[in-house]
């Protein structure tokens, strides 16, 4: 298994600005990904993050808005930029288990941001 | 690709009574598929995983779940469900060979007594 640790936990942010969001793995791991769930919604991937290489981005979503970093295996960052309303969500980090072949994603505790 | 397909959007049950809350994938290569549940304010937990093997897959908190190949369904069960099972429960479906997990919409699980 793996432990995952978020932060922030929550923000509240006004329309405009910038936030960034950490996540820290208790293992290394290949790929992590980061995930939106928008209020009442299911999930939506938004990119996959290798370390050593620029993320992988979903359709309907560009690196600009969402710029990825993955210095190490146990580290990366999801920022959110000129956030609007729409941005208001919850961001989840996610990893594989170490047996890859296992399929099962792990995933943080998320970091609910509200836009103003 | 893949996608998935949960038809029941919420679940009133009464406790003590049993559940099933419906899943639905579609893919043209083989898969893997995942139920979680997500407690209100709280992060996504793994109920149960089929990979292979025996189509009955036994989870936590006594959750259950059927793998049908040829109605490519993947069913989540309970024989009675408690208070504390009222959550989101999303299925979830990955292909064999890449790791990306394409999630169902969610099905709300509201349990009373």
């Amino acid at each position: 298994s793996a432990v995952i640790s978020q932060k922030p936990s929550r923000d509240i942010c006004q329309r405009g600005t910038s936030l960034t969001i950490q996540c820290q793995v208790d293992s290394q791991v290949t790929m992590m990904f980061w995930y939106r769930q928008q209020p009442g919604q299911s999930l939506t991937l938004i990119a996959t993050a290798n370390q050593g290489s620029e993320a992988t981005y979903e359709s309907g979503f560009v690196i600009d808005k969402f710029p990825i970093s993955r210095p190490n295996l146990t580290f990366s960052t999801l920022t959110v930029s000129n956030m609007s309303p729409e941005d208001s969500s919850i961001y989840l980090c996610s990893v594989a288990s170490g047996a890859s072949n296992t399929g099962e994603l792990f995933f943080g505790e998320g970091s609910r941001l509200t836009v103003l | 690709a893949q996608s998935v397909t949960q038809l029941d959007s919420q679940v009133p049950v009464f406790e003590e009574a049993p559940v099933e809350l419906r899943c639905n994938y579609s893919s043209s290569v083989s898969v893997y598929l995942f139920w979680y549940v997500q407690y209100p304010n709280q992060g996504l937990q793994l109920l149960l995983k089929y990979l292979s093997g025996s189509t009955l897959v036994k989870g936590i908190n006594g959750f259950e779940a059927e793998f049908n190949k040829s109605q490519t369904s993947f069913h989540l069960r309970k024989p009675s469900v408690h208070i504390s099972d009222t959550a989101e429960y999303f299925c979830a479906v990955r292909n064999t060979g890449f790791q990306k997990l394409v999630f169902g919409t969610g099905t709300r699980l509201l349990v009373s007594p």
